[in-house]
C-alpha cells in the first residue's frame, strides 16, 4: 500500500518563475492537506481540499498561491512568480475521512529553492 | 485558537537511558493530540495519537505518551532510547470544537541519542 507521494522531491526555480508541486494521496484517501515548513520552524497549515473542492484555504497567502484537487489526478499546489521567501519544504498529507479523530499521513515533501 | 508548545529545542540522552520529549497544548475544548517524527530530508511519520480514553497511549517503535489534562501536557516517552531514535519530533494538536481537520504543530524538538 503506497503512502502519500509527492513530486518533485526537489525543485529549483528562479525568481519570477512558477512552481508546481504535486501530491497523490494514499489509496482510499480523499482528503488532502498542504503544509509549509520554513527553516527552523514547525509546519504551518496552508489549505485543505477534497476532490474538486477547496474546504479551507485560510493558511494560504492571498496572492500567487493556489491549490486544486481535481476529480482525476493528483492535488496541485501552484506558486506563481516565486520569490526567495517561498523557499521552504512543502508537505502534503492525506486522510481517509477528514474527521477530527482521523490521522493525517504525510508525504516526503517537496523542497523548493528559489534562486 | 489552538496551539502547541515544545519547550525544549534539543534533548540529548545516552543510548539505553529513558527519553522524554515535552509538549504542552492550548485548546478551547478537549484536544486531539498527535506525535510525529521527522528524519533528515524525509516526511513526517506518525507515531501515536490521543483521542479519548486511557491517558497512556502506546505507539510505534516503542514510544508512548501520557495525556495530562490538568497540566495540559502530552509528553512523549521511551523507556530505553536507541541511536536510531535521533530525529526531529513534532507534537501537534487539533481542536475538535472548531475546524477540526487542521493540525497545529509545535516548533519541534531535536533528539540526539549518543552511543
Amino acid at each position: 500500500n503506497a503512502g502519500v507521494m509527492q513530486n518533485p522531491r526537489h525543485l529549483v526555480r528562479r525568481r519570477g518563475q512558477e512552481a508546481r508541486l504535486r501530491c497523490s494521496p494514499m489509496k482510499g484517501h480523499s482528503h488532502v492537506y498542504w503544509y509549509r515548513q520554513l527553516p527552523e520552524e514547525g509546519l504551518k497549515f496552508m489549505v485543505y481540499l477534497q476532490k474538486e473542492n477547496i474546504i479551507d484555504e485560510s493558511g494560504m497567502p492571498k496572492e500567487r498561491f493556489s491549490a486544486e484537487f481535481p476529480k482525476e489526478g493528483p492535488s496541485i499546489l501552484r506558486i506563481q512568480q516565486v520569490v526567495r521567501g517561498d523557499s521552504a519544504a512543502y508537505f502534503c498529507a492525506s486522510s481517509q475521512d477528514g474527521g477530527g479523530t482521523d490521522t493525517q499521513y504525510f508525504g516526503p515533501g517537496t523542497r523548493l529553492t528559489v534562486l | 485558537a489552538q496551539s502547541v508548545a515544545q519547550p525544549e529545542d534539543q534533548v540529548n540522552v545516552a543510548e539505553g537511558n529513558p527519553l522524554t520529549v515535552k509538549c504542552t497544548y492550548s485548546v478551547s475544548g478537549n484536544p486531539y493530540l498527535f506525535w510525529y517524527v521527522q528524519y533528515p530530508n524525509r516526511g513526517l511519520q506518525f507515531l501515536l495519537k490521543y483521542i479519548t480514553g486511557d491517558n497512556l497511549v502506546k505507539g510505534s517503535y516503542g514510544f508512548e505518551a501520557e495525556f495530562n489534562k490538568s497540566q495540559t501536557s502530552f509528553h512523549l516517552k521511551k523507556p530505553s532510547a536507541l541511536v536510531s531514535d535521533s530525529a526531529l519530533y513534532f507534537c501537534a494538536v487539533r481542536d475538535p470544537s472548531g475546524n477540526d481537520y487542521k493540525l497545529s504543530f509545535g516548533a519541534g524538538t531535536t533528539v540526539t541519542v549518543r552511543a
